[in-house]
């Protein structure tokens, strides 16, 4: 079954450095894999995903993610940390059920720190 | 365009006492819905989804059921919240085209 693993459950970074995410996902099938972000008391936002097409996935506010199946890995970047970006993210997996559903199992999430 | 609903946003309820939560869906018909649950430090788990009206898929066993009495409305329920009930509940909707898009949550202190 799919899985997916977050590595570091709390970043610090400064201000205007660079951000760095790790995600690593187990899977049988070709994975479909997606970053959100959640703001304090808020849902979750897609940040990007990746369903198979480019292995290098370009998302909003200015994050991407470089799908390597060699490394089994999803990993979150951004060049240049920007105050907004603190909040937490989640790494997500997409499964599919036996009955043709699918539903997505998420990592337990990173909280970013962007310090000034 | 499609949107999600989730209300209330915050909740404070005893112990013993019932939940409901509700979910509703605007702008698309036969969604897939889901609701997670997010507890400090835990990440989000995945309590239930729905294919249809009427059906339900229990993910974990636990003191919550969900009910979907209509296509786009979706429903969390406790008979007797328990102190370990609390968290952060959010719903979500998916079709094929769109993959998932989350409510904004409830926040559920039971206390």
């Amino acid at each position: 079954a799919q899985s997916v693993t977050q590595l570091g459950s709390h970043v610090s970074v400064s201000e205007g450095a660079l951000v760095l995410l790790r995600c690593n996902y187990s899977s049988s099938v070709p994975p479909y894999l997606f970053w959100y972000v959640q703001y304090p008391n808020q849902g979750l936002q897609l940040l990007l995903k990746y369903t198979s097409a480019a292995t290098l996935v370009k998302g909003i506010n200015g994050f991407e993610a470089e799908f390597k199946k060699s490394e089994t890995s999803f990993h979150l970047t951004k060049p240049s940390a920007h105050m907004s970006d603190a909040a937490e993210y989640f790494c997500a997996v997409r499964r599919v059920a036996a009955s043709g559903t699918y539903k997505y199992i998420f990592g337990t999430g990173t909280r970013l720190k962007v310090l000034a | 365009s499609q949107t999600i609903h989730q209300w209330p946003a915050t909740l404070v309820q005893p112990v013993g006492s019932p939940l409901s939560l509700e979910c509703t869906v605007e702008g698309t018909s036969n969604p897939n819905l889901y609701w997670y649950r997010q507890a400090a430090g835990r990440g989000l788990q995945l309590l239930f989804y729905s294919v249809g009206i009427g059906q339900i898929s229990s993910e974990v066993p636990q003191n919550l059921s969900a009910s979907r009495p209509q296509d786009r409305q979706f429903i969390l329920s406790s008979k007797k919240l328990l102190l370990s009930d609390s968290g952060f509940y959010l719903c979500a909707w998916s079709n094929v085209r769109s993959g998932y898009t989350f409510g904004s949550g409830t926040r559920l202190t039971v206390v």
